[in-house]
């Protein structure tokens, strides 16, 4: 049972494009959590998903960010024209289930730099 | 309010010796969290304690929670090098959505050989 996969693990992007990140949660597991690491800091939560829903949002920054978890295909965090701000590491973590003290399992990350 | 505060922010030992981290938090939690972050890397999961226990242990690890001071620490016994890393406390409330969790800033923390 392959653990949590996040693609690319290091993305460059110029000022104004997009960027892409994917999270393969672990097989059975239905939750998804999104979370931002800027350097020297701790882990923020941004977005929490199960299938094909968005259950909370309340750490997204309100403009070019946005996720999804389709029915099929891996979980999407999408980033419209990146700024210099955005750089930093996105963390995928899932779980089978819906809190209760279950444990979450992060990936390896996603490092992105904005040049 | 900032939730997960560790204390020391960074902390360097001799190989062998205790290290001791410290985490507070402010709201009515599910569990806590330890994790450890190796330079660049993701996140280890290191032990969970629930909001019903007081001490957990596993291998070298030991952690209390104190649910009246809103505090809980880890304890790494006899430690070696291997152990330098970012060590980060996180938080599941009781009135957040599923597994969410509240992070703190991290100790670091240096082994020297």
């Amino acid at each position: 049972n392959a653990g949590v996969m996040q693609n690319p693990r290091h993305l460059v992007r110029r000022r104004g494009q997009e960027a892409r990140l994917r999270c393969s949660p672990m097989k059975g597991h239905s939750h998804v959590y999104w979370y931002r690491q800027l350097p020297e800091e701790g882990l923020k939560f941004m977005v929490y998903l199960q299938k094909e829903n968005i259950i909370d949002e309340s750490g997204m920054p309100k403009e070019r960010f946005s996720a999804e978890f389709p029915k099929e295909g891996p979980s999407i965090l999408r980033i419209q024209q990146v700024v210099r701000g955005d750089s930093a590491a996105y963390f995928c973590a899932s779980s089978p289930l819906a809190g209760g003290g279950t444990e979450a399992f992060f990936g390896q990350g996603t490092r992105l730099t904005v040049v | 309010s900032q939730q997960g505060e560790e204390d020391p922010q960074a902390l360097s030992i001799q190989e062998g010796e205790n290290a001791t981290m410290n985490c507070s938090y402010k709201t009515s939690i599910n569990n806590l969290q330890w994790y450890r972050q190796n330079s660049g890397r993701g996140l280890v999961h290191l032990i969970l304690i629930r909001s019903n226990e007081r001490e957990k242990h596993s291998g070298r690890l030991r952690v209390t929670l104190d649910t009246s001071k809103k505090s809980s620490s880890l304890l790494i016994t006899a430690s070696r090098a291997a152990d330098t890393a970012s060590y980060f406390c996180a938080t599941e409330g009781r009135k957040t959505s599923g597994s969410r969790l509240t992070f703190g800033e991290g100790t670091q923390l240096t082994v020297n050989p």
